[in-house]
């Protein structure tokens, strides 16, 4: 089945724990996407990537890394993590194409800095 | 920053009506989508327009863009339960990004 999966689903951490949210996709896409969701925000861009060994800072990006060695991983990683980067982490992939081509998302990872 | 913005933020109807969500956003783009997500889930795809379509159809959805007003509606025919959700729209412009607004909940009544 064609998919993007999150890990982990739920995360509570302190602050100044470094963590790492993995996302992984199955349809060779060359494009993959972080957002965190907010409420009465939307979804905003923290890192995208448009294909292995390329990212770029979307909206968001201070307090985050990622890295795209592989053409299927994405994951994120909070070196130093701080309470107002609780939200809801979503993952997104779709083809370099994107003038035909929609995102599909993960199901989301939950964090919570205390 | 956000590109869409959705009109209204919420919207609340009885099953069988018909559900009209509006999109309005700044700049130039090569296709504007929408999404549908339920409560804390992923987003999922629902229907993607082209810069240069001005209609789309999707079963139930019929979705409308107007580059001229930088604008776009969604609309659902006879609405049901399962139609509740939040609905976004994303622009995909020459940044090679895609901006999302911060989404319309519905809400249909059975």
């Amino acid at each position: 089945e064609a998919q993007v999966t999150q890990n982990p689903r739920y995360l509570i951490t302190v602050t100044g724990k470094k963590l790492t949210v993995t996302c992984s996709q199955n349809m060779n896409h060359e494009y993959m996407s972080w957002y965190r969701q907010d409420p009465g925000l939307g979804l905003r861009q923290i890192y995208y990537s448009m294909n292995v060994e390329v990212t770029d800072k979307g909206d968001v990006p201070e307090g985050y890394k990622v890295s795209r060695k592989e053409k299927r991983n994405f994951p994120l990683i909070l070196e130093s993590p701080s309470p107002n980067q609780t939200s809801l982490y979503f993952c997104a992939s779709s083809l370099i194409n994107r003038y035909n081509s929609p995102l599909h998302f993960g199901n989301g990872t939950r964090l919570t800095v205390t | 920053s956000q590109q869409g913005e959705e009109d209204p933020q919420a919207l609340s109807i009885q099953e069988g009506e018909n559900a009209t969500m509006n999109c309005s956003y700044k700049t130039s783009i090569n296709n504007l989508q929408w999404y549908r997500q339920n409560s804390g889930r992923g987003l999922v795809h629902l229907i993607l327009i082209r810069s240069n379509e001005r209609e789309k159809h999707s079963g139930r959805l019929r979705v409308t863009l107007d580059t001229s007003k930088k604008s776009s509606s969604l609309l659902i025919t006879a609405s049901r339960a399962a139609d509740t959700a939040s609905y976004f729209c994303a622009t995909d412009d020459n940044n090679n990004d895609m901006r999302f607004g911060a989404g319309t909940r519905l809400t249909v009544k059975p």
